[in-house]
């Protein structure tokens, strides 16, 4: 079945510590992108890439970086300058045709920070 | 912010009741859709309506947009249990790569 994955689904650190989400997709997609929910908020983008080595900031990147090594590839880390780390990760993909793709997400990974 | 707002935050109906979920948005839009998330997973895309439809309907999904009001609305009928889940409304603009989500409706179907 295609689709995406994210792991792991819980991830605790301790604060100070960078930490790595991972996320795969086998639709073939070409676009990627990382959102971060909050309890009550809707998402918010952190980063986006429409094709292989390169990627844009979204309206929340500081604190986060991401790679596009591989288009099947987006990882995401949360670097230990994010101020508010613990929150809800949701990856998606979309074929790249703007006017008309959808997003297909992943089941997302809940990161706790203490 | 281009983001949208849904309203209402949170609505309760009986099975087989009807609900109506609406969302507004600031700026000029090329298409709008509707997304499903149940708790503690990702969302599940709906429905798509572009800038120069006005009703869309998919199953027991129905969708309209009103570009001069800047608002739409997702309607569902014949409501089951199963519904239960929250309901987002996101619009990309012309020209942009990402969508914008609004804050959802949680919707609770009562069997």
């Amino acid at each position: 079945d295609g689709g995406i994955t994210q792991s792991p689904k819980y991830l605790f650190r301790k604060e100070g510590q960078n930490v790595t989400l991972s996320c795969e997709q086998n639709l073939n997609h070409d676009a990627m992108y990382w959102y971060r929910q909050d309890p009550g908020q809707g998402l918010r983008l952190i980063y986006y890439s429409q094709i292989v080595n390169d990627f844009q900031k979204g309206d929340i990147a500081e604190g986060y970086s991401v790679s596009r090594e591989k288009k099947e590839s987006f990882p995401l880390t949360v670097t230990s300058a994010q101020k508010n780390p613990t929150a809800f990760y949701l990856c998606a993909s979309s074929t790249g045709d703007r006017d008309v793709s959808p997003l297909h997400f992943g089941n997302g990974t809940r990161l706790t920070v203490t | 912010s281009q983001q949208g707002e849904e309203d209402p935050q949170a609505l309760s109906i009986q099975e087989g009741e009807n609900a109506t979920m609406n969302c507004s948005y600031k700026t000029s839009i090329n298409n709008l859709q509707w997304y499903r998330q149940n708790s503690g997973r990702g969302l599940v895309h709906l429905i798509l309506i572009r800038s120069n439809e006005r009703e869309k309907h998919s199953g027991r999904l129905r969708v309209t947009l009103d570009t001069s009001k800047k608002s739409s609305s997702l309607l569902i009928t014949a409501s089951r249990a199963a519904d239960t889940a929250s309901y987002f409304c996101a619009t990309r603009m012309n020209g942009a790569n990402n969508l914008f989500f609004g804050t959802g409706t949680r919707l609770t179907v009562i069997p």
